[in-house]
C-alpha cells in the first residue's frame, strides 16, 4: 500500500521563476492538502483539494495555486518565486468522512536563490 | 499572538525521565486536537488524538483543558527514540476538514543516554 508520494524531493529555483510540485495521495484517499513549512516553524496550511476543486484556503497569496486530477493526485504551483518561498512543501492526504487523520508525504524542499 | 503556541524547548532529558509539553490555543471554537511527531528532516506523523476525557497510549498521555484552552502531552519512561519535535495541532469546528488544521511550531525533545 503506497503512502503519500511527492516529487521532486529537492528543487532549486531563482527569484521570479515558477515551480510545480506534485503529490500522489495514499491509496483510497480522496482529499489532498498542501502545507508550507519554513525552518523552525510548524506547517502552515496553503489549501485543500477535494473532487478536483479547491475546498479551503489558508492565508497565502494568489501566486500559490493548485489542481487536483481525477485520480486524486494534485499539483501545487507557485509563480513569481520570492526568496521567502524557500521552505519544505508538504502534501497530506485524507479520506472524506475521516478528515482528522492526515498522512503526510516526505515533502519537497524548495530553495529560491 | 499565534493561534497555537508551544514552548519551543529544547527539552533535554535523560533516558527514563518523564517529560510534559503544553500547548495553548486562542480560538475557543476549536474542537479537535492532536499531537504529531516530526523527526529531523522528515514528515509529520500522527502521534495521537486528544479527547476531552484524556487518553493514553502506552507511555504517552494526552489531556485537554477546554476552560484554560490548553492541551498537554506526557511521556513517561523516555526512550532515545522519543527524540523528535512534537507538534500540537488544532482544528476549528467539529465539521472542519483536516486541511484547515493549525499547527504549533513544535517542541523539540532530546533524550540522552
Amino acid at each position: 500500500d503506497a503512502g503519500v508520494t511527492q516529487s521532486p524531493t529537492h528543487l532549486i529555483k531563482t527569484r521570479g521563476q515558477q515551480v510545480t510540485l506534485r503529490c500522489s495521495p495514499k491509496s483510497g484517499h480522496d482529499t489532498v492538502s498542501w502545507y508550507q513549512q519554513a525552518l523552525g516553524q510548524g506547517p502552515q496550511f496553503i489549501f485543500q483539494y477535494y473532487e478536483e476543486e479547491e475546498r479551503q484556503r489558508g492565508n497565502f497569496p494568489d501566486r500559490f495555486s493548485g489542481h487536483q486530477f481525477p485520480n486524486y493526485s494534485s499539483e501545487l504551483n507557485v509563480n513569481a518565486l520570492l526568496l521567502g518561498d524557500s521552505a519544505l512543501y508538504l502534501c497530506a492526504s485524507s479520506l472524506t468522512g475521516r478528515p482528522n487523520i492526515q498522512y503526510f508525504g516526505a515533502g519537497t524542499r524548495l530553495s529560491v536563490l | 499572538r499565534k493561534e497555537v503556541e508551544q514552548d519551543p524547548g529544547p527539552f533535554n532529558v535523560p533516558e527514563g525521565a518523564t517529560v510534559a509539553f503544553n500547548c495553548t490555543y486562542s480560538n475557543s471554537a476549536s474542537q479537535s486536537f492532536f499531537w504529531y511527531r516530526q523527526d529531523c528532516r522528515k514528515e509529520p506523523k500522527l502521534l495521537m488524538s486528544v479527547y476531552s476525557s484524556g487518553n493514553e497510549d502506552g507511555r504517552f498521555t494526552a489531556q485537554l483543558n477546554r476552560a484554560s484552552q490548553y492541551i498537554s502531552l506526557l511521556i513517561r519512561d523516555s526512550k532515545l527514540s522519543d527524540s523528535a519535535t512534537y507538534l500540537c495541532v488544532v482544528l476549528r469546528g467539529p465539521n472542519t476538514n483536516a486541511g484547515k488544521s493549525t499547527f504549533g511550531d513544535g517542541t523539540t525533545l532530546t533524550v540522552k543516554p
